[in-house]
């Protein structure tokens, strides 16, 4: 099972709000990624994270902002963005020993 | 030169013809080498990898390795419209002590029935 769970599908917020991405996996896999995608661009990484600690910020604005509460757990705060920030937010896992790298769904983020 | 380079198309092929998708890469220590594949509005999904000079198969799928020339390539034998996407390459690459995986351009294929 190579599952990646994703919530919510769909997010429309506007520039004050404040809301949250979820992603999930239940592999045991311990390293977890955050990338952004726009249409037609492949997709570009925000954050990684080995062992629940935050191993690379790809000098990514502090309006996003990561968490890793647990090892199957990761979610991406969202507060003050920008319309230009509306894209596909896709989390992706891997596991110990590999490097293979497993997509979530994608939420569609869009900001009015 | 970018360090994932992959002809963007479109690629266009008959049903049933084999599709040869292309890529290149810079970085002469890249060890590990994977093909995703992305319907539109959907996620990449990781359809092959390769890590050993050579080809690999899965199905109608063959992903060839050749590392002296910088190069891995997809091939989808007997193609099916759908198989009409866009193949994303990437390269894995070792930073500050975590893997990251460096993408393509991806390539958009259009199978004709």
């Amino acid at each position: 099972d190579t599952e990646v769970t994703q919530t919510p599908k769909h997010l429309v917020m506007g520039m004050t709000n404040k809301k949250s991405l979820k992603c999930e996996q239940h592999m045991g896999h311990r390293a977890m990624y955050w990338y952004k995608q726009k249409a037609k661009k492949p997709p570009e990484l925000m954050f990684v994270y080995s062992y629940e600690k935050l191993s690379i910020n790809e000098s990514v604005p502090s309006r996003f902002s990561p968490e890793c509460p647990n090892s199957s757990l990761l979610n991406l705060h969202l507060h003050a963005l920008q319309p230009e920030d509306s894209a596909l937010y896709l989390c992706a896992s891997r596991g110990v020993g590999s490097y293979e790298q497993y997509f979530g769904p994608g939420t569609r983020l869009t900001v009015t | 030169q970018k360090e994932v380079e992959q002809n963007s198309g479109p690629l266009s092929v008959p049903e049933g013809a084999i599709a040869s998708l292309n890529c290149t890469y810079s970085d002469r220590g890249s060890q590990s080498f994977f093909w995703y594949r992305q319907y539109s509005g959907k996620s990449p999904e990781l359809i092959m990898f390769i890590y050993s000079n050579g080809d690999k198969e899965d199905g109608r799928f063959t992903a060839q390795l050749n590392k002296a020339s910088q190069y891995v390539s997809l091939l989808i034998r007997d193609s099916q419209p759908s198989d009409s996407a866009t193949y994303l390459c990437a390269v894995n690459r070792r930073i500050q002590g975590a893997q990251k995986l460096v993408f393509g351009q991806g390539t958009r294929l259009t199978i004709n029935p």
